[in-house]
């Protein structure tokens, strides 16, 4: 089963605007991660925040990590169209081997 | 050049044919993996491999079977094709245990 869950599953807003998209997961993590999918392409790593660190920045990019309610937010400030994308939260365990189990993702539009 | 590079990019195949997907990496990386995604389900990881040596099962290994031939390559092959098999498959690296992962273009698979 998928460990995470991003909410919401869509975002559409105007450009300028800020995006927030939510992941929750339910095991410990040794890290979070988030990608970025631009339509039927690979993923591309956005940032990386390690489970001792509660937040991180990355140009208009900003993290933040709650390992007590297991969740974490992805912050895109003043949006642009070519953010429009499917953003997706993939969590490093080592809850057996060590492996990356990604999220169901949320669709982002932002309109011009 | 892409440093993850996926063949082919697109295939259509009817049901019980054999099939393989190529993956190969200019990274350097030792570890690599195989995912499907499907529409609303993110991405599942199917197999993947720390070194040429090691190879292990991953959530959804069941209709595949792999091949790492080389620490810079990594196949996947369906051995006998069957239409819920039909979806995007990514190969990915990482350098190390819970590092970020670099994804290839993908290969969109049809099994009719």
């Amino acid at each position: 089963s998928q460990q995470g869950e991003e909410d919401p599953q869509a975002l559409s807003i105007q450009e300028g605007e800020n995006a927030t998209m939510n992941c929750s997961y339910k095991t410990s993590i040794n890290n979070l991660q988030w990608y970025r999918q631009n339509s039927g392409r690979g993923l591309v790593h956005l940032i990386l925040i390690r489970s001792n660190e509660r937040e991180k920045h990355s140009g208009r990019l900003r993290v933040t990590l709650d390992t007590s309610k297991k969740s974490s937010s992805l912050l895109i400030t003043a949006s642009r169209a070519a953010d429009t994308a499917s953003y997706f939260c993939a969590t490093a365990t080592t809850s057996g081997t060590y492996k990356y189990i990604f999220g169901t993702g949320t669709r982002l539009k932002v309109l011009a | 050049d892409a440093d993850v590079t996926q063949t082919p990019r697109n295939r259509i195949t009817k049901t019980g044919k054999r099939i393989m997907l190529e993956c190969s990496q200019t990274k350097g990386h030792d570890r690599m993996y195989w995912y499907r995604q499907d529409p609303g389900l993110g991405l599942r990881l199917i197999y993947y491999s720390f070194d040429v040596k090691d190879i292990n099962k991953g959530e959804i290994s069941d209709g595949y079977s792999v091949s790492r031939q080389a620490q810079a390559k990594f196949s996947l092959s369906l051995e006998s094709a069957i239409p819920n098999q039909t979806a995007l498959y990514f190969c990915a690296t990482s350098d190390w245990d819970g590092q970020p992962q670099y994804f290839g273009a993908g290969t969109r698979l049809s099994v009719l």
